[in-house]
């Protein structure tokens, strides 16, 4: 069964610094999102993504963050200065498109700031 | 903002045992899903819910979506040690005027523990 699939799958940065998170959606899937979920805590949403541009984002999803898609195959989550309070468990979710089709998750990146 | 309540927070049952769970919300939905989460990895789709009044199961798996389109509820049948794991509720909303809602919204989570 296709999957979505993240990379890497544990990342250690320093408080300050840039980070890039790797998504691989299912291939056919036209929809796009990234949550994340801080540790004991629910699944949040960020940000949603359909023809190359943002469709919905979140009070979470500050000008600190960014998404891209530079091929057609990966789909990033950019954090251009992280802080301690960005140490979470990001998913990467696609759908289908299909009316109210449901999401398929990666199995996420553990994001921890020092 | 829009919210689900889930409940229990956590539940402690036997092997072979029944499990029920349910979510609420203040606001309408137009589909519920439910999740799994298991340690270390991302939330697995378990049933989706299109319908008011509608239920579905997926094996030993039944949920229902609320006649009143605010609530759903998820029962696990003879649990086993591998149903161990957080089961999250998740809203999706499609509102009046565009074609879709991209955002689903998340309950807490119940988290369910099996005793040996």
């Amino acid at each position: 069964e296709p999957e979505v699939t993240q990379t890497p799958s544990h990342q250690v940065t320093q408080m300050g610094q840039e980070v890039i998170l790797r998504c691989v959606p299912i291939s056919n899937h036209l929809y796009f999102y990234w949550y994340r979920q801080i540790l004991g805590q629910k699944v949040e949403f960020l940000v949603s993504f359909y023809n190359n541009e943002i469709s919905e984002k979140s009070e979470i999803f500050d000008d600190q963050f960014s998404v891209e898609r530079p091929d057609g195959s990966n789909f990033t989550l950019k954090i251009r200065s992280t802080k301690l309070e960005d140490s979470a468990m990001y998913f990467c979710a696609s759908s289908d498109g299909g009316y109210n089709s449901p999401l398929h998750f990666g199995n996420g990146t553990r994001l921890t700031v020092t | 903002g829009q919210q689900l309540n889930q409940s229990p927070q956590s539940m402690f049952i036997q092997e072979g045992e029944d499990v029920s769970m349910n979510c609420t919300s203040s606001s309408i939905f137009n589909t519920w899903l439910w999740y799994k989460q298991d340690p270390g990895e991302g939330p697995v789709l378990l049933i989706a819910l299109y319908k008011a009044g509608e239920l579905t199961s997926n094996g030993r798996l039944t949920a229902q979506f609320g006649i009143t389109r605010k609530d759903s509820f998820l029962n696990i049948s003879a649990s086993i040690p591998s149903d161990v794991g957080i089961y999250f509720c998740a809203g999706h909303l499609k509102p009046s005027g565009r074609n879709r809602d991209d955002k689903i919204i998340f309950g807490k989570g119940t988290r369910l523990h099996i005793l040996p």
